[in-house]
């Protein structure tokens, strides 16, 4: 199994909802990132988790919140959002802590909608 | 803070016709990748290049690392329709992260 896994694939929200955003891989890779893009932008990171720590957290709003229950499942818990979070929200994985030579694998990433 | 520009940002051409997506910087990086994204989708790994100097062909793609291992190059060759997506290229910078250029958006028309 060589894929990372999101769901769901797209997801409107209210202001006012809490909902959970879900990753899972089985590649065996032990770090597992949180990405958020904008249409035709680059993908900018919000948080890296390695061997199932919270490893970096590039300055991210408290409204997300992210979870490794385990080495294979990676949640973004998401609460009062704004209409400018809007975006997709792209998982990865990697073989170690940061890129390697065997790159990230990303997954298709949920389309979220804020209204 | 380590950036990458790449360039151009948008690139529309003809089938058949060939094409080059640069990628600079002033810093150094271990390594450099990079990905095609479709739209709706994530991006998915091209390739990976390690060493300055290193040229990896991928049927009618070609990487290239530049010998101080801070620039990057990707020159398609005929292109298809089917090499349309926003093409990324990214570094392995400090603090283990990836730095990613602004991408590429390419189509190409048949």
């Amino acid at each position: 199994d060589t894929e990372v896994t999101q769901t769901p694939k797209h997801l409107v929200m209210g202001m006012t909802n809490k909902k959970s955003l879900k990753c899972e891989q089985h590649m065996g890779h032990r770090a597992m990132y949180w990405y958020k893009q904008k249409a035709k932008k680059p993908p900018e990171l919000m948080f890296v988790y390695s061997y199932e720590k919270l490893s970096i957290n590039e300055s991210v709003p408290s409204r997300f919140s992210p979870e490794c229950p385990n080495s294979s499942l990676l949640n973004l818990h998401l609460h009062a959002l704004q209409p400018e979070d809007s975006a997709l929200y792209l998982c990865a994985s990697s073989a170690d802590r940061g890129p390697t030579s065997y790159g990230y694998t990303f997954g298709s990433g949920t389309r979220l909608t804020v209204v | 803070t380590q950036l990458l520009e790449q360039s151009p940002q948008f690139l529309s051409i003809q089938e058949g016709e060939n094409l080059t997506v640069y990628c600079n910087s002033s810093s150094v990086f271990s390594s450099l990748q990079w990905y095609r994204q479709e739209p709706g989708e994530g991006p998915v790994l091209l390739v990976t290049v390690v060493t300055g100097g290193e040229v990896k062909k991928l049927k009618r793609l070609t990487f290239q690392f530049g010998d101080a291992r801070k620039d990057s190059s990707l020159h398609i060759t005929a292109a298809q329709p089917g090499d349309t997506g926003l093409y990324l290229c990214a570094g392995a910078g400090r603090g283990n992260k990836l730095v990613f250029g602004a991408g590429t958006i390419l189509r190409v028309k048949s």
